[in-house]
């Protein structure tokens, strides 16, 4: 089984000040790790994943997450937030055998004027 | 191309009550997932469906059943409502099934138990 936290659940920030929401994750057998992003009233959007490969992936509107496997870690950070930014983030891991996603709790960031 | 489809996007039940909450997956997405999301319990992973068969069960109770059909589709059902069943309904869809793929969401079904 596996299980995903984050740190922390929210997470207040000026427009344009750095960002890192962080998640850990265990589990005991090979995962794969994935950022979610859920706005108000809607479903989830990927952000960003790691299947394999180089540990630091990023995504389009200027997210990027490090997968550390020694610390069993893979935060999500953005050098300059935008007040669009503001959501709640999603921490999820699936076994690479596996289909389910397990979510981590969550991280409400906004990001104020 | 059209997303995830979910019908109805809200709904108010009372106790005791059933309710069906209807996924019409991306054209060509084989795999059907369903989530519920609470606020005190977050996401929980309930079923999956691939090719017509479940595939996967999360740890819900009997009353939650679901069913996927030859185009797909799928429906999940939830019979004799509790008030902690209230949460949003999530379904994703993903192709072929395979781990690696994507998962693409719906908005939601939120479902209110009075």
């Amino acid at each position: 089984a596996q299980s995903v936290t984050q740190l922390d659940s929210q997470v207040p920030v000026f427009e344009e000040a750095p960002v890192e929401l962080r998640c850990n994750y265990s589990s005991s057998v090979s995962v794969y790790l994935f950022w979610y992003v859920q706005y108000p009233n809607q479903g989830l959007q990927l952000l960003l994943k790691y299947l394999s490969g180089s540990t630091l992936v990023e995504s389009i509107n200027g997210f990027e997450a490090e997968f550390n496997k020694s610390q069993t870690s893979f935060h999500l950070r953005k050098p300059s937030v935008h007040i669009s930014d503001t959501a709640e983030y999603f921490c999820a891991v699936r076994e690479t055998s596996g289909s389910r996603l397990t979510f981590g709790e969550g991280t409400q960031l906004t990001v104020n004027p | 191309k059209a997303g995830v489809t979910q019908t109805p996007r809200y709904l108010i039940k009372t106790r005791g009550q059933q309710v069906t909450l209807s996924c019409s997956p991306i054209s060509g997405h084989r795999s059907v997932s369903w989530y519920q999301q609470t606020p005190g319990q977050g996401l929980q992973f309930l079923f999956e469906y691939f090719s017509e068969t479940q595939r996967n069960k999360g740890n819900f109770p009997g009353r939650f059943s679901g069913r996927q059909f030859s185009n797909s589709r799928s429906e999940m059902n939830v019979s004799t409502l509790e008030l902690g069943d209230s949460a949003l309904y999530l379904c994703a869809s993903s192709l072929e099934g395979q781990t690696t793929g994507e998962l693409f969401f719906g908005e939601g079904s939120r479902l209110t138990v009075l």
